[in-house]
């Protein structure tokens, strides 16, 4: 039982550059979220998600793009990566009617 | 909107001594949780004790220990015994009991544990 994994663990990229970060849990979890965490900041709620198909926006949703196809995966997409993106990004799931989230080791993004 | 403040940006205590860590939140909700975590330099969140805002009762957990005041919206963390491996981040977090969205988090305190 893998809990929540997080791919990658570190990367680098241009401003202007594309990617997805990849996160998939294995507990049947419906809910799913994304945050970002700067210094000095505590997790601020980017994306979440209550089941496969639906998605809603957090608190920070500007320049990211989240889809579920499954129940297992919840992808974070920078479709053209800024500076200010640069962050520690974190997934994490929750059952329904939990109310304990589990989160993923993080991934830490830098945007130059 | 919910808010979670933490006045205190940095604690420092002597291992083995005790420490309380500060936390208040604004919310207009009765049905809600309170939440410590834990982040070591590792980075990985770690659920240190959790709150349910219909228990009268501080949760306990170990040498970790709340004391939830509802009428003040105040939820601080009292670690006893304090060890080294209590060096680290520690977030208040926030979550509405009937909202399908995710945690509010305090800024954090930096807790440091001297020998």
């Amino acid at each position: 039982n893998a809990g929540v994994t997080q791919t990658p663990k570190f990367q680098v990229l241009k401003t202007g550059q594309s990617m997805t970060l990849q996160c998939a849990q294995d507990m049947n979890h419906e809910y799913m979220s994304w945050y970002r965490q700067d210094p000095g900041m505590g997790l601020r709620l980017i994306h979440y998600s209550v089941g496969a198909g639906i998605t809603d926006q957090g608190e920070v949703p500007n320049g990211y793009n989240v889809s579920r196809s499954t129940t297992e995966d919840f992808p974070l997409r920078l479709l053209s990566a800024a500076p200010s993106q640069t962050s520690v990004y974190f997934c994490a799931s929750r059952e329904q009617g939990g109310y304990i989230q589990y989160f993923g080791a993080g991934t830490r993004l830098s945007v130059l | 909107a919910q808010t979670v403040t933490q006045s205190q940006p940095e604690m420092s205590v002597q291992e083995a001594e005790t420490v309380t860590l500060s936390c208040t939140y604004d919310t207009s909700e009765s049905d809600y949780y309170l939440f410590w975590y834990k982040q070591p330099p590792s980075r990985q969140m770690i659920l240190v004790i959790r709150q349910e805002a219909y228990k009268q009762q501080n949760a306990t957990e170990n040498r970790f220990s709340v004391n939830f005041q509802k009428a003040a919206k105040s939820f601080s963390l009292k670690i006893s015994d304090s060890q080294l491996g209590d060096a680290a981040m520690y977030f208040c977090a926030y979550t509405f009991g009937g909202g399908a969205d995710g945690l509010t988090f305090g800024k954090g305190t930096h807790l440091i544990i001297q020998p």
